[in-house]
Parts: C-alpha cells; sequence; structure tokens
C-alpha cells in the first residue's frame, strides 16, 4: 500500500460546483494531516490542516476517518482560481516532522 | 505576510559539479526543511533541521548531501558532485518551534536545479 495515496484526477467541474476529493494513508498512528495546493510548477501551499473533529475554511471543509485511514477535501462553489493540484499531506510517525505528499489531484474549474 | 525566499530561482549546473542552493526561512521559525520534486512526480522530503543538526532524513539524502546554517539567517543545501537525477525542484520550508508536531510547514517558491 502506497503511503499516501490520492486519484490523481483531473477533476473537471463547472463553476460553481461541489467537488470532493479523498486521500488514504497507510499507518494508523499518524496524528497531523494537511491538505496544500499547488498550482503549475509552484510552491506547495498551505490550504488548511485537518484535525480530528473534522474543520471548515469558507468554501472548504476537511474531514479525517481515523477508523478507515482517509481523509477528504470538501470544495464548495468552485471558482476557477481552484484549478490546482490538490495535495494530502500526511505526517506518517508520531514524533516526526517529515511531511509524506500524496502525488496530489488535480482540479480544472471550467466556466 | 512573512515568507521563505530561495535563491537562485534557477541553477544549471555541469555534471559532478557542486551546487548550493539557499534558503531565507521565516524569522521566527526554528525547523527548516529541504524537499525535492521531480519534474511529473510528487514532493519528497529530504532533511529536517533544528538546533544547528539534522534531525530527520531521508534514503535521498546520502554523503552527497549536506546542510548547514552559515549564520543567523540563511539555510543552504549543498550537492557535493551532482548527478544527472540530482535535477528537480528543490523547496525550503520551515515552521515554528511547538511541542507538537502538528505546526504547518511554509515552503519557498523553489530552486529548479538542471544538471546538464
Amino acid at each position: 500500500r502506497k503511503e499516501v495515496e490520492q486519484d490523481p484526477g483531473p477533476f473537471n467541474v463547472p463553476e460553481g460546483a461541489t467537488v470532493a476529493f479523498n486521500c488514504t494513508y497507510s499507518n494508523s498512528a499518524s496524528q497531523s494531516f494537511f491538505w496544500y495546493r499547488q498550482d503549475c510548477r509552484k510552491e506547495p501551499k498551505l490550504l488548511m490542516s485537518v484535525y480530528s473533529s473534522g474543520n471548515e475554511d469558507g468554501r472548504f471543509t476537511a474531514q479525517l476517518n481515523r477508523a478507515s485511514q482517509y481523509i477528504s477535501l470538501l470544495i464548495r462553489d468552485s471558482k476557477l482560481s481552484d484549478s490546482a493540484t490538490y495535495l494530502c499531506v500526511v505526517i506518517l510517525d508520531t514524533g516526526r516532522r517529515a511531511l509524506t505528499f500524496g502525488s496530489g489531484t488535480r482540479l480544472q474549474v471550467q466556466p | 505576510e512573512p515568507e521563505v525566499t530561495q535563491t537562485p530561482s534557477h541553477q544549471v549546473t555541469q555534471m559532478g559539479q557542486e551546487v548550493i542552493l539557499r534558503c531565507v526561512p521565516i524569522s521566527n521559525h526554528l525547523y527548516f526543511y529541504w524537499y525535492r520534486q521531480i519534474l511529473g512526480q510528487k514532493v519528497e522530503f529530504l532533511v529536517s533541521f533544528y538546533n544547528n543538526e539534522i534531525s530527520e532524513k531521508s534514503e535521498i539524502f546520502d554523503d552527497q548531501f549536506s546542510v548547514e546554517r552559515p549564520d543567523g539567517s540563511n539555510f543552504t543545501l549543498k550537492i557535493r558532485s551532482t548527478k544527472l537525477e540530482d535535477s528537480a525542484m528543490y523547496f525550503c520550508a520551515s515552521s515554528e518551534l511547538q511541542a507538537n508536531s502538528n505546526q504547518p510547514q511554509h515552503f519557498g517558491d523553489g530552486t529548479r536545479l538542471s544538471i546538464l
């Protein structure tokens, strides 16, 4: 099983749509989870941390399911500017700080 | 908003030459990191650095690589004898010092390293 696994997409959605991405991780003891976004040939930018109880930031909602070892990101009312690759990122081992990245899910929002 | 800065933005080097990539982390951050991303592949962890020493490193970070904090602001990655497969985007990141590891890491905009 890959350490952090994502559907590569692409997800092509119209403006205003709701889209959801899932990600699975291999280590049940993992404690820290994040979603980053990456535009083409740019650096990863933190979108949001993912907390056990789930959390929301504007149009973005992140959920964590520890029993099934998956993380989700929901984007409501998609904008053209949301077009990017969304990276699921996990600190796999307790006490470490190294980020393990998924390969990313590409989102293309169309007018 | 404070940011991590990296120089140069693009470095072209002959195979076998040494290269030094430079980073200025966010000023109140105490943990520093290097990652790389080969074109078309995922971002991979190389090394983390705290209190003037390496705290973690990956299998990629072999004897050809070294890191240093030569002064109070810069953090450098040196590749001693570059290989073609070292061609990648290299990202520096930094994070605050907190007891838990949940502090997010903030990335610089990267140095594209091209080995000829």
